[in-house]
């Protein structure tokens, strides 16, 4: 079955450090995204890639860094800039950008040690 | 622009319907409503375009008036799986990213 798969689910970070959290589709679609998820404040955009080797932020990138080398592959880096990693991290797909489903993956929880 | 979901918060019983609205201050291209269990993935649910065609899905449906910049999903006789976080998301033009509002909780009581 098409999907799309995060991993890992829970993830912990120590101060200082780098983490990435991957996302992988299957679903031969060309748009991915980068959601970051607090309570009470909806889904909130990190980064997008329309196309292949190319990707723009979105209304919280800094502290964040991505790649999309493969068409299947969009992973996320959360770097030690980021002073407020703790959250819930939401990585999607839909076939193109624009008025188009949007398929989401399980999910990455990141907390602080 | 991040959009505007009324209520934030409802409590049905089973059996009642429900309405939830999501507006914008920006002309739209499109709506799209998802609902979101607590600790899993968002689902999406259907995208409504410019031109104010009502969808329909099961006893969900939307409208979307572009004149007024506002989309409202309606709940018809309430399902205990209805219960979750919806959230409307919007897109100005074609290509444009989707900003997403904040999320209506519903709680559907047996």
């Amino acid at each position: 079955d098409g999907g799309i798969t995060q991993s890992p689910k829970y993830l912990f970070r120590k101060e200082g450090q780098n983490v990435t959290l991957s996302c992988e589709q299957n679903l031969n679609h060309d748009a991915m995204y980068w959601y970051r998820q607090d309570p009470g404040q909806g889904l909130r955009l990190i980064y997008y890639s329309q196309i292949v080797n190319d990707f723009q932020k979105g209304d919280i990138a800094e502290g964040y860094s991505v790649s999309r080398e493969k068409k299947e592959s969009f992973p996320l880096t959360v770097t030690s800039a980021q002073k407020n990693p703790t959250a819930f991290y939401l990585c999607a797909s839909s076939i193109t950008s624009g008025g188009q489903p949007q398929h989401f993956g399980d999910g990455t929880r990141l907390s602080i040690l | 622009q991040q959009p505007v979901q009324s209520p934030q918060a409802v409590i049905l019983r089973e059996g009642e319907d429900a309405v939830i609205n999501c507006s914008s201050s920006k002309a739209l291209y499109s709506v799209h409503w998802y609902r979101q269990k607590h600790g899993e993935a968002p689902v999406f649910l259907m995208i409504l375009l410019k031109g104010g065609e009502q969808k329909g899905h099961e006893k969900i449906s939307a409208s979307f008036n572009e004149k007024k910049q506002q989309s409202s999903l309606y709940l018809t006789a309430s399902q205990l799986s209805y219960s979750g976080t919806y959230f409307c998301g919007t897109e100005r033009y074609r290509d444009d990213k989707i900003i997403f509002g904040k999320g209506t909780r519903l709680h559907i009581l047996p």
